[in-house]
């Protein structure tokens, strides 16, 4: 069964102290990753897509990495914006999205 | 370019009641997803629409029931309302079954069953 394990699930930072958050995953068949934002009382914003081990993308201070077992999402110099639930999911053969619990990320000044 | 919109934005209901939750999907986009998310956790998949049929299902009871319209908008239904169906639901929307197009989120409805 797809399986989807985030850590960790709170994480307080201080503005630019950087982090990484985790996944681990269990999937047949891997089609991609995908990292989402969600903010309290809507619903998650698109991040990343990640399709194969080796494979990173970066947008502003974020920066995605895939492996064979699990994904890092590396926040560099955070800002009080960057306050949110980061949530990984993947999608396997079964054309199911399935997320882990997500980490709540506070950053304060 | 509109997004995923979904109605309505807030609901209460009473335990044993029906509801019917509200998706539009993003202009051109022919799939559409269903999520359930409790509080503190991760959207959990209930079921997808492809082109009006059922391609996918999650580990959710026959009371939750959907249906795809032609113009690619849909429906969540929930019979016999219990008191764990409170919880923010989520419809998705996409271009297609390729992973490359990726997903676009509602707000969603936020549930809650006295």
């Amino acid at each position: 069964e797809d399986q989807v394990t985030q850590s960790p699930e709170a994480l307080r930072l201080q503005e630019g102290e950087s982090s990484s958050l985790n996944c681990s995953y269990t999937v047949s068949g891997l089609r991609g990753l995908f990292w989402y934002r969600q903010d309290p009382g809507k619903g998650p914003e698109f991040l990343f897509t990640l399709y194969s081990a080796g494979e990173e993308k970066e947008k502003e201070r974020l920066k995605a990495t895939l492996t064979k077992k699990e994904s890092f999402l590396h926040i560099t110099a955070p800002k009080p914006e960057d306050s949110a639930t980061y949530l990984c999911a993947v999608l396997g053969g079964t054309d199911k999205l399935i997320f882990g619990t997500g980490t709540r990320l506070q950053v304060f000044p | 370019e509109t997004g995923v919109t979904q109605s309505p934005t807030h609901l209460i209901k009473t335990r044993g009641q029906q509801v019917t939750l509200r998706c539009s999907s993003q202009s051109g986009h022919n799939t559409v997803s269903w999520y359930q998310q409790a509080l503190g956790q991760g959207p959990q998949f209930i079921f997808q629409y492809y082109r009006e049929e059922e391609n996918g299902r999650g580990n959710f009871p026959p009371r939750f029931s959907g249906l795809q319209f032609p113009n690619y908008s849909s429906e969540l239904n929930v019979n016999a309302l219990e008191l764990d169906d409170s919880a923010l639901y989520l419809c998705a929307s996409s271009l297609g079954l390729e992973v490359g197009y990726g997903y676009t989120f509602g707000s969603g409805t936020r549930l809650t069953v006295v």
